[in-house]
């Protein structure tokens, strides 16, 4: 079974300052792993994904992730944080693991607020 | 990428009653999903949209509750039948392009409130 763990219900970064939301996962295969945004009132935005490769992943809107094999995180982080980015956060993770499975399992999502 | 709408965006049912909710896709895709964000919660997996043929769908979601259709690959419906205050929920169709490689578009979302 997969899993997707945010440890943290909401963050809160000053404008300007650099933002990380934590995630860590676990699969028995390879994971394939994504980041969405959901802003109020809106469906979910497509942030970046990583599948293979680099491990830093490069995004929309100035965020990134890194893949951590050994610590099985894929944290998100932006260097510089804009007011306009306080949304709701969610990791999610798909198991390659060859059984044709498109599920993606969801974080419970982190509230990132940034104080101007 | 794919341009998705819902309709409605939201409605307020009875108990006991049902509601369709439809997945509008620009163009053609491979894969369509649906899912459930219940309030303050993250999203559940309730069924893949499969075209042609009965909808897969995961465990503790049942056929008899969601009926799914899906005549062609740029459509699709999601019924919520025999509506419970617990049903209240956003739904979200979403769907996966044969070059999006795993990657899932989401519509809007339908947000539901059963009385």
């Amino acid at each position: 079974a997969q899993s997707v763990a945010q440890p943290e219900d909401q963050v809160n970064v000053a404008e300007g300052n650099p933002l990380t939301v934590k995630c860590t996962y676990s699969v028995s295969g390879n994971p394939y792993l994504f980041w969405y945004v959901q802003y109020p009132n809106r469906g979910l935005q497509f942030l970046l994904k990583y599948i293979t490769g680099d491990n830093l992943v490069k995004g929309s809107y100035g965020f990134e992730a890194e893949f951590n094999k050994s610590q099985t995180s894929f944290h998100l982080k932006k260097p510089s944080a804009l007011v306009s980015d306080s949304a709701l956060y969610f990791c999610a993770v798909r198991d390659d693991s060859g059984a044709g499975s498109y599920q993606l399992t969801f974080g419970k999502g982190t509230k990132l607020s940034v104080i101007p | 990428s794919a341009v998705i709408s819902q309709k409605p965006s939201r409605d307020i049912c009875q108990r006991g009653t049902s509601l369709t909710i439809q997945c509008q896709v620009d163009s053609q895709v491979t894969m369509m999903f649906w899912y459930r964000q219940q309030p303050g919660q993250s999203l559940t997996l309730i069924a893949t949209a499969n075209q042609g043929s009965e909808a897969t769908y995961e465990s503790g979601f049942v056929i008899d509750k969601f009926p799914i259709s899906r005549p062609n690959l740029t459509f699709s419906t999601l019924t919520v039948s025999n509506m419970s205050p617990e049903d209240s929920s956003i739904y979200l169709c979403s769907v996966e392009t044969a070059g999006s490689y795993n990657e899932q578009f989401f519509g809007p979302g339908t947000r539901l409130t059963v009385l």
